[in-house]
């Protein structure tokens, strides 16, 4: 399809167990954006792309998480040994460029990552 | 980037308008108001955005005081696939757009 695509879209992990969720953003879309959800909660920031940098990785909440998008076009979050805090969402997005005040954020379903 | 203050819940009937209220008392001159909405187990959809004047696209209106310290999402004729939570997301000089809690919209019909 033409919109932002992500995999899987239902992950059930055994804490202790390293993820990969998968986004593969618009066609040319320059900018990738990564955030969590946590249930009744607002999407909160984690990590942002141009092309193939990491412009900003603030908002990764530990060292077990990682992100990467090497080719400047399908993006990786990996969380290595997963804890229970870190079931959530996991939505990724991408823009055509790379600010926002005259375009939008396209957001693909999410990854529901529930960690037992 | 500044703060949005939004009413947790709101309900409307189905076919009326809905205004949908942001205050952002905070704002700087060059923040751009945007907003975002978020149907149930779906990612979150741009519905408009603005900086002064008002905005009308096929989905909504954007209404901005003149102080540019508050903001109204219009939604002209609400239906059942409208009921979301609405996010108001002041955007400057930050890449990534900062989400609140937003507001919950009921419609009922």
């Amino acid at each position: 399809g033409a919109g932002v695509s992500q995999s899987p879209r239902y992950k059930v992990a055994k804490r202790g167990q390293d993820v990969a969720l998968r986004c593969d953003p618009i066609s040319g879309h320059v900018s990738l954006f990564w955030y969590q959800q946590a249930l009744g909660q607002g999407p909160e920031f984690l990590t942002y792309f141009q092309n193939e940098a990491q412009l900003d990785k603030s908002g990764l909440p530990s060292d077990r998480f990682f992100a990467e998008r090497p080719e400047g076009s399908v993006s990786t979050l990996k969380i290595q040994r997963t804890q229970q805090e870190d079931s959530a969402v996991y939505l990724c997005a991408s823009s055509p460029s790379g600010r926002l005040n005259t375009g939008e954020l396209f957001f693909g379903e999410g990854s529901r990552l529930t960690v037992l | 980037d500044a703060k949005t203050t939004q009413p947790n819940s709101m309900e409307s009937n189905e076919e009326e308008p809905v205004h949908l209220p942001c205050n952002h008392s905070t704002i700087s001159g060059t923040d751009y108001i945007h907003w975002y909405r978020q149907l149930p187990s779906q990612g979150p959809e741009y519905v408009i955005h603005g900086l002064t004047s008002n905005v009308n696209n096929r989905m909504a209106s954007l209404a901005i005081a003149e102080d540019r310290k508050s903001s109204t999402l219009i939604l002209h004729r609400a239906t059942l696939r409208d009921a979301a939570v609405y996010y108001c997301i002041l955007y400057g000089s930050a890449r990534q757009l900062t989400f609140g809690s937003g507001t919950q919209l009921t419609v009922l019909p």
